[in-house]
């Protein structure tokens, strides 16, 4: 079965400090991976998104995120971290062929000191 | 363009009674997903409509819970006889088409809090 994890439940970093978010997955073929930054009181937003090709992607606010296939993971990271970045960040797996739900892991919330 | 839309925005409710959470999707999208976020436990997808296809069903947690889509346009999820377990913030999303391709829209999302 599908399955993200995400093992950093809090992380807290200083502004300015470069900061890298874990993800895994398990997956029985070659996955399509997103990640979803959720602000305070505000819908999820798609950061950034792997479907094949390039296995380092760029998105938006800065980030991007580095599909291994070896490692079953899709870390997220962004070299330089702002106070606005403060959030929960969520990695999820999907659609595929035969459903088109997302399957999320369970997030990890940054905090960002400055 | 207006994004996905959802109301209310937070409901209080008593134990038992039934809920009405609705989502607008935006414009011209055909699918439309629910999912469920409960403190800690991430996201749990629910239930999603992919134009007049019968709907994936396979996340509601139990018959308590249903959602309907009419017109291909709005959708309701009902909540019958609310029990606590059932206090989470309810999201809508919405994608141009289905397929892994096409990126889910999320609106705000509704704040169910059972009494």
């Amino acid at each position: 079965a599908q399955s993200v994890t995400q093992p950093d439940i809090h992380i807290t970093v200083s502004e300015g400090a470069s900061l890298e978010l874990r993800c895994n997955y398990s997956y029985g073929a070659t996955p399509y991976l997103f990640w979803y930054v959720q602000s305070p009181g505000q819908g999820l937003q798609l950061l950034l998104k792997y479907f094949s090709g390039d296995t380092l992607v760029q998105g938006i606010k800065g980030f991007e995120a580095e599909f291994k296939r070896s490692q079953s993971s899709f870390n997220l990271r962004k070299p330089s971290v702002h106070w606005s970045d403060a959030a929960e960040y969520f990695c999820a797996v999907g659609p595929n062929y035969n459903t088109d739900k997302l399957i999320f892991g369970t997030g990890t919330r940054l905090q960002v000191f400055p | 363009g207006a994004g996905v839309s959802q109301s209310p925005s937070n409901k209080v409710t008593e134990k038992g009674k039934d809920v009405e959470l609705r989502c607008d999707p935006i414009s011209g999208h055909t699918a439309l997903y629910w999912y469920r976020q409960s403190l800690g436990q991430g996201l749990e997808f629910l239930i999603y409509f992919q134009g007049n296809s019968a709907p994936d069903k396979s996340g509601l947690p139990s018959d308590r819970f249903s959602a309907e889509r009419t017109g291909g346009s709005v959708s309701t999820l009902t909540i019958q006889r609310t029990q606590q377990e059932d206090s989470a913030v309810y999201l809508c999303a919405s994608s141009l088409n289905s397929g892994g391709l096409n990126e889910q829209f999320f609106g705000p999302g509704t704040r169910l809090t059972v009494l």
